[in-house]
């Protein structure tokens, strides 16, 4: 089983700080998706990264995928209190198969 | 913009009754997957579908479970025989076969779950 582990597990911070959140894994994924999910609903696709190296924005979040392929990473720039959410990595060893998810980072921002 | 939808979005069965999840995936995709999410742990794979059969599960995928694809929108997930062990929220997702050699990159998106209940 290839296992990814989130860090930190819960992020609280101001509005306007920037905040990064961690995705570290042993093992080699094929590609690294990144979801946000709100309470009591299904888990929204974010971003993909396929090649190591890779830096991928969406307005103020960054996603990096590491040169290995093993570990990703979430940044945040001047977050709102529309950032809050909990935000999971998954990730898959094919292009067609299962996804493996972290257990989630949960952020708040606070006005 | 297309996107996944489930019924019901909440099910409240008796322990032992045998319940039928819902999904109709996005329109023109053809890898269909059930992961479900017991309250405050981890998304997890149960199964996933192409091809009108079962191409991997996981070890909850035991033999209460069952998938169809009974036409060509609806994808369902069956429980013969419901445990308390059960209740969680299952979410169904799809995702795109591209042909030709072309690059997928294994982009699933999810419905909103339905949130099953056992009793």
């Amino acid at each position: 089983t290839q296992l990814l582990e989130q860090s930190p597990q819960f992020l609280s911070i101001q509005e306007g700080e920037n905040l990064t959140v961690y995705c570290n894994s042993s093992s080699v994924f094929s590609s690294l998706q990144w979801y946000r999910q709100e309470p009591g609903e299904g888990p929204v696709l974010l971003v993909t990264v396929v090649t190591g190296g890779e830096v991928k924005k969406l307005k103020r979040l960054t996603f990096q995928f590491g040169d290995a392929r093993k570990d990703s990473s979430l940044h945040i720039t001047a977050a709102q209190p529309g950032d809050t959410g909990l935000y999971l990595c998954a990730g898959g060893r094919d292009s067609w198969g299962k996804l493996q998810f972290g257990a989630g980072t949960q952020v708040v921002v606070t006005p | 913009e297309p996107e996944v939808t489930q019924t019901p979005s909440h099910q409240v069965t008796q322990m032992g009754q045998e319940v039928i999840l819902r999904c109709v995936p996005i329109s023109n995709h053809l890898y269909f997957y059930w992961y479900r999410q017991i309250l405050g742990q981890k998304v997890e794979f149960l199964v996933s579908f192409y091809n009108n059969e079962i191409s991997e599960k996981s070890e909850i995928f035991d033999d209460q479970f069952s998938v169809e694809r009974p036409d060509g929108s609806n994808f369902t997930l069956k429980i013969r025989s419901t445990k308390l062990e059960d209740s969680a929220m299952y979410f169904c997702a799809s995702r795109i076969a591209l042909a030709g050699g072309a690059i997928s990159y294994n982009e699933q998106f999810f419905g909103p779950g339905t949130r099953l209940t056992v009793l």
